[in-house]
């Protein structure tokens, strides 16, 4: 089975500034598909990015980029010039690519971001 | 802007209640989810439906009920729940279930209080 391990439970960051949030995963899929996901405090689940394993090019979305890292398993979520709107809880998430596997998103526990002005 | 819409968005319900949480999203997606949040927790799946039908129930107790009338709308029947059922429940769709690596969109879940 497929697991995302966020390793920071919490991160600060100063306002404009730049943070990076880690995300590893464990699978032996080749294919597969991993989102970061954004919860404010008003509880929403917001796509940030995604990224298809497939792609070796890191996926950037603005202000938000990743650094994916296959062979690593490994799935950095940067964000760049941080604004008071991005705290919140961000979770990393695995969907397996396989048909009989592609119903479920994993995600990982979650890292709580504090934007300070 | 979220385009999964749910109702209500708070619920308080004794444990004797039956009361109905509702979804729904008009962007033509064919698969829809409810998960299950509890505080600083991530998201647990609960029910998915691929073409209005049940594909998956992860062992959910049956005081919860799902029911998909329609390709837009997405229900959960609560029935004789616990206070520890209290949580956020959030719904989901996303374009086709098959196609997995199609994104899932959440709505802004509805908060469950069980007294």
């Amino acid at each position: 089975a497929q697991t995302v391990t966020q390793s920071q439970p919490e991160m600060s960051v100063q306002e404009a500034e730049t943070v990076t949030l880690s995300c590893t995963y464990d699978t032996s899929e080749s294919d597969y598909y991993l989102f970061w996901y954004k919860q404010p405090p008003s509880r929403q689940m917001i796509l940030v990015i995604r990224q298809e394993a497939y792609k070796q090019q890191n996926a950037t979305e603005n202000r938000f980029s990743v650094n994916f890292q296959k062979a690593a398993k490994s799935f950095s979520l940067k964000i760049s010039d941080s604004q008071l709107g991005d705290a919140a809880m961000y979770f990393c998430a695995y969907r397996s690519a396989d048909q009989g596997g592609s119903e479920k998103l994993v995600f990982g526990k979650g890292t709580k971001l504090t934007v300070n002005p | 802007d979220t385009e999964v819409t749910q109702t209500p968005k708070h619920l308080v319900m004794g444990m004797t209640n039956k009361k109905s949480l509702k979804c729904e999203q008009h962007m033509g997606h064919r698969a829809m989810y409810w998960y299950k949040q509890k505080a600083k927790k991530p998201p647990e799946l609960m029910f998915v439906y691929s073409y209005e039908k049940l594909s998956i129930n992860e062992s959910v107790p049956s005081r919860f009920s799902p029911e998909c009338p329609n390709s837009s709308l997405l229900n959960l029947h609560l029935h004789a729940l616990q206070p520890e059922d209290s949580a956020l429940y959030l719904c989901a769709s996303s374009p086709r279930e098959l196609f997995s690596g199609n994104t899932i969109y959440f709505g802004e879940g509805s908060w469950l209080t069980v007294v």
